[in-house]
């Protein structure tokens, strides 16, 4: 899972909560992305951010939102207006550049109560 | 639209024979084109990628993938498969218009003892 954290591992959400999501990297990244995994779906893009103090919304972005005040940092909040939040969440870091490599976290698994 | 297809599911290889992960893309221009391994509950891993030169590409883990022009195709091969390849694989591209990585839905290879 290369120099990316993310925690925690399991998260659980009651009905009208926000909660985040923690994402650091220590590779030097200028670009960070959050992916949604849900089964047979593969990944789909929430939000992501080139460069610090600056992000765009991906595919799927309604109910959710992020910050980047860090370079090293880009976490997530899934907010009370995302109704059906129960997925797999992916955090990933690369240079900003089409070619490059994305190196992936571990992974937080969000079940609602 | 830009898109990356994986039109199968799943595959089921005995162990020690040649496996073969299908992959097609549409994208206008250039094309680049990854593959990633995920393990069950973990983030993905990159394992190879196509952004010009040699149409075969050799990875991580003993795995190549041959890009055909052509037929828009950029199959994952591994002469003998072994176990502990049994994963779930994700072929990507870059869209063209705007960087981001597209992904396709993922196919689950298992290799049968």
């Amino acid at each position: 899972d290369g120099g990316i954290t993310q925690s925690p591992k399991y998260l659980f959400r009651k009905e009208g909560q926000n909660v985040t999501l923690s994402c650091e990297q220590n590779l030097n990244h200028d670009a960070m992305y959050w992916y949604r995994q849900d089964p047979g779906q593969g990944l789909r893009l929430i939000y992501y951010s080139q460069i610090v103090n600056d992000f765009q919304k991906g595919d799927i972005a309604e109910g959710y939102s992020v910050s980047r005040e860090k370079k090293e940092s880009f976490p997530l909040t899934v907010t009370s207006a995302q109704k059906n939040p129960t997925a797999f969440y992916l955090c990933a870091s690369s240079q900003p550049s089409g070619w490059e490599t994305q190196y992936f976290g571990p992974g937080t698994r969000l079940l609602v109560l | 639209a830009q898109s990356v297809a994986q039109p199968e599911d799943q595959v089921n290889v005995a162990e020690g024979n040649p496996l073969t992960v299908k992959c097609t893309y549409s994208v206008s221009g250039n094309p680049y084109l990854f593959w990633y391994v995920q393990y069950p509950n973990r983030g993905l891993q990159f394992l190879l990628k196509y952004i010009t030169g040699d149409n075969l590409v050799k990875g991580s883990y003993g795995f190549e993938a041959e890009f055909n022009k052509s037929q828009t195709s950029f199959h994952l091969k591994k002469p003998s498969a072994l176990v502990s390849d049994s994963a779930l694989y994700f072929c990507a591209v870059r869209d063209t218009r705007d960087d981001k990585i597209i992904f396709g839905k993922g196919t689950r290879l298992h290799i049968l003892p």
